[in-house]
């Protein structure tokens, strides 16, 4: 089976740095995404790690090290729009997703 | 069109009714996929599909659960006989082939009452 933990929530300031971490246990490893969600709407692509490292993209930054199973997205210069789901996903195979339960960011002014 | 289009958006039927949720995905992606968000868990993945082929059906939580794709295009995910533990989003995604990242609809919040 697959297990993917990360935290449910986290709280931080308008300016800071969040640190969401992701680790996982699956059955086989194809990259890992991390998706953002806002409150009652789709899921969006914000970045993809299949080895080890750090990829950044403007704000946002992951890393991924697969000898340990983990993962962390980073949020630099918090904006309030910052505030919403953060879905941790690994993709087992060529096509399908295992999703961790999301964590919830709220950034506070 | 230029995104991933569910319909209906809200859905509140009566338990043991029949439902049909529609995914009209990005024009030209052929790999499409559905899953099911609960309240507090994380997606789950229901079915994917390649064309018209239905390679993975894994996900489906049991037979009352059926999903269909024509013209390599629109796929409709049909609920009979719905049951209260139904409730939940169900989102739809798409890629252009199954390793990119995919692009999910806003989904279908279906209640169960």
């Amino acid at each position: 089976g697959q297990n993917i933990d990360q935290p449910t929530e986290m709280t931080a300031t308008e300016g800071a740095i969040v640190q969401i971490n992701c680790t996982y246990q699956t059955s086989g490893f194809n990259g890992l995404f991390w998706y953002q969600q806002h409150a009652g709407e789709a899921p969006t692509f914000l970045s993809y790690n299949v080895l080890d490292g750090l990829e950044e993209k403007g704000r946002f930054s992951s890393f991924l090290s697969r000898s340990k199973g983990y993962s962390y997205l980073l949020l630099k210069e918090l904006q309030m729009k910052d505030s919403a789901s953060y879905l941790c996903a690994v993709r087992s195979n060529d096509y399908k997703l295992s999703f961790g339960a999301g964590t919830t960011v709220t950034v506070r002014a | 069109g230029a995104g991933v289009s569910q319909s209906p958006s809200n859905k509140v039927t009566e338990k043991g009714k029949d439902v049909e949720l529609r995914c009209d995905p990005i024009s030209g992606h052929t790999a499409l996929y559905w899953y099911r968000q609960s309240l507090g868990q994380g997606l789950e993945f229901l079915i994917y599909f390649q064309g018209n082929s239905a390679p993975d059906k894994s996900g489906l939580p049991s037979d009352r659960f059926s999903a269909e794709r024509t013209g390599g295009s629109v796929s409709t995910l049909t609920i009979q006989r719905t049951q209260q533990e139904d409730s939940a989003v169900y989102l739809c995604a798409s890629t252009e082939v199954s390793n990119q990242p995919q692009h999910f609809g806003d989904g279908t919040r279906l209640s169960i009452l």
